[in-house]
């Protein structure tokens, strides 16, 4: 069965640190991968998303980035973080298409950028 | 372009009382909807979706959503609440194939007893 991983599940960083978060997805091959962010009071976000290895795609401008080494990981970076980065952010991987695609998410991150 | 609004971000129903939460949606193409549910510390589950094989969708736990193309909404019901209902509620869109989805901001539904 397919399963996604990502850590850690809480991070505090002070501002101007650096960032990396990871996700990695067992089971599957080739998924679509997404970083989403839950900020409170706006939802969620769509970050990035990956159809495949070196492939990004963002939606939104800012200090953060994404990177897809292989084929199964997809790592969420920023070189340094701001105050407004802090929310929960969920990785999450999709396979199929069309009315077939199914999307499932990771457990999550709580970051905390004081 | 996609998009979603959903109206009201908290909705408090007694025990037993219907459920209503709504969403509408943006899309230059027939879109697929969908509502993710997200309990307290966990990450989210799809409840149902549409993908235009029907215009009323039964999801999980006894839910369901009606497709209203002349509404653009995709509003989610449930005929009576359980305290094990309170959670936060997202509607979604996609449109075309191989694009991500887009997520409304959510309503948090409160069950009092």
């Amino acid at each position: 069965s397919q399963t996604i991983h990502q850590w850690p599940a809480t991070l505090v960083q002070p501002v101007g640190s650096p960032l990396s978060l990871e996700c990695t997805v067992e089971g599957t091959s080739n998924p679509n991968l997404y970083w989403y962010r839950q900020a409170a009071g706006r939802g969620l976000q769509l970050l990035f998303y990956s159809v495949g290895i070196g492939q990004i795609s963002s939606e939104v401008p800012q200090n953060l980035s994404a990177s897809r080494p292989q084929d199964r990981q997809f790592i969420l970076s920023s070189k340094k973080l701001l105050l407004s980065d802090s929310g929960f952010y969920l990785c999450a991987w999709s396979v199929g298409a069309g009315a077939h695609e199914k999307l499932f998410f990771g457990s999550g991150t709580q970051l905390s950028v004081l | 372009a996609q998009s979603v609004t959903q109206l009201g971000s908290h909705v408090s129903v007694s025990e037993g009382a219907l459920v209503l939460l709504r969403c509408n949606y943006s899309s230059s193409v027939p879109p697929y909807l969908f509502w993710y549910v997200q309990y307290p510390n966990q990450g989210l589950q799809l409840l149902l979706k549409y993908t235009s094989a029907a215009t009323l969708v039964k999801g999980i736990n006894g839910f369901e959503a009606e497709f209203k193309k002349s509404e653009t909404s995709f509003h989610l019901t449930k005929p009576s609440a359980h305290m094990s209902d309170a959670a936060e509620y997202f509607c979604a869109v996609r449109g075309q194939a191989g694009t991500a989805l887009i997520f409304g901001k959510g309503t948090t539904l409160s069950v009092s007893s």
